[in-house]
C-alpha cells in the first residue's frame, strides 16, 4: 500500500519561507502516469489545491499561489517538496501531499493516496 | 474559472436513511473531471468516486455518484455510523483543481 508522509517545521514566521517534504514509501515516485501534489486546508475551512509535479520535474500550480510556490522532486530519495515564500497568517493550514492519478490513465484526474497532513502555523 | 457549489451545507440524517448530496458547477463540465471525497475530523480526505460515477477501490457500493452537465450528486443509500463526515466534490480543468466548500453530514 502506497504511503505518503509530510515533514517539516510546524511554525514559520511571517514573511519567511514555508518548506515541506513528502516522503513516498511502498512505491516509486518515478512512475509514469502519476503526478504528485500538495493541497492545504485552513483551520475549519475547505480544501485548496496548491500544485502538482511529475517525476520529470514538470509542474503546474494554482494561479492564486503561483508567484510564491515552488514544487520540486528528488527521485533518488523518493520525495517531493513544497516551498511557499513570503508567508502570512493566511497561509496557516494543514498541508497534505497526495498522488494525483487519472490525468494520464483514465482521463479522470483525482487524488487517490494522501498523507495524513501536517499543520503549519505562521506566527511570530 | 469554474466555481463549485455544494448543497446543503449541513445535512442531518439518521443511520439507515438515504443521503443525497449535491455539487453544482458554474458552467458545464465534463463528467470525467468530477470526483468526490469523504473527510473525517483530523484525517486526510479519502477518494470515494471519480469520473462522476466510478467508485474508487474500497468504496462501499452504498455510495453512488451521478449527474452530468452542471449538476452532480453523491448518494448514500443506507447510512452507516461511519458515513457521518464532510464530503467534498472536486473538479479538474485547464490544469487547475478546484474543490467545493463541502457538505457536512451529521447524525440527527
Amino acid at each position: 500500500q502506497l504511503q505518503l508522509q509530510e515533514s517539516g517545521p510546524g511554525l514559520v514566521k511571517p514573511s519567511e519561507t514555508l518548506s515541506l517534504t513528502c516522503s513516498v514509501s511502498s512505491g516509486s515516485i518515478a512512475i509514469s502516469s502519476y503526478f504528485w501534489g500538495w493541497i492545504r486546508q485552513s483551520p475549519g475551512k475547505g480544501l485548496e489545491w496548491i500544485g502538482n509535479i511529475y517525476y520529470t520535474g514538470s509542474t503546474y500550480y494554482n494561479p492564486s499561489l503561483e508567484n510564491r510556490v515552488t514544487i520540486s522532486v528528488d527521485t533518488s530519495k523518493n520525495q517531493f517538496s513544497l516551498k511557499l515564500n513570503s508567508v502570512t497568517a493566511a497561509d496557516t493550514a494543514v498541508y497534505f501531499c497526495a498522488r494525483e492519478s487519472g490525468l494520464y490513465t483514465t482521463g479522470s484526474p483525482h487524488f487517490d493516496y494522501w498523507g495524513r497532513g501536517t499543520l503549519v502555523t505562521v506566527s511570530s | 474559472e469554474i466555481v463549485l457549489t455544494q448543497s446543503p451545507g449541513t445535512l442531518s440524517l439518521s443511520p439507515g436513511e438515504r443521503a443525497t448530496l449535491s455539487c453544482r458547477a458554474s458552467q458545464i463540465v465534463d463528467s470525467s473531471d468530477l470526483a468526490w471525497y469523504q473527510q473525517n475530523p483530523g484525517q486526510a480526505p479519502r477518494l470515494l468516486v471519480y469520473g462522476a460515477s466510478t467508485r474508487a477501490t474500497g468504496t462501499p457500493d452504498r455510495f453512488s455518484g451521478g449527474g452530468s452537465g452542471t449538476d452532480f450528486t453523491l448518494t448514500i443509500t443506507r447510512l452507516e455510523p461511519e458515513d457521518f463526515a464532510v464530503y467534498y466534490c472536486q473538479h479538474y480543468g485547464s490544469s487547475l483543481f478546484i474543490f467545493g466548500p463541502g457538505t457536512k453530514l451529521d447524525i440527527k
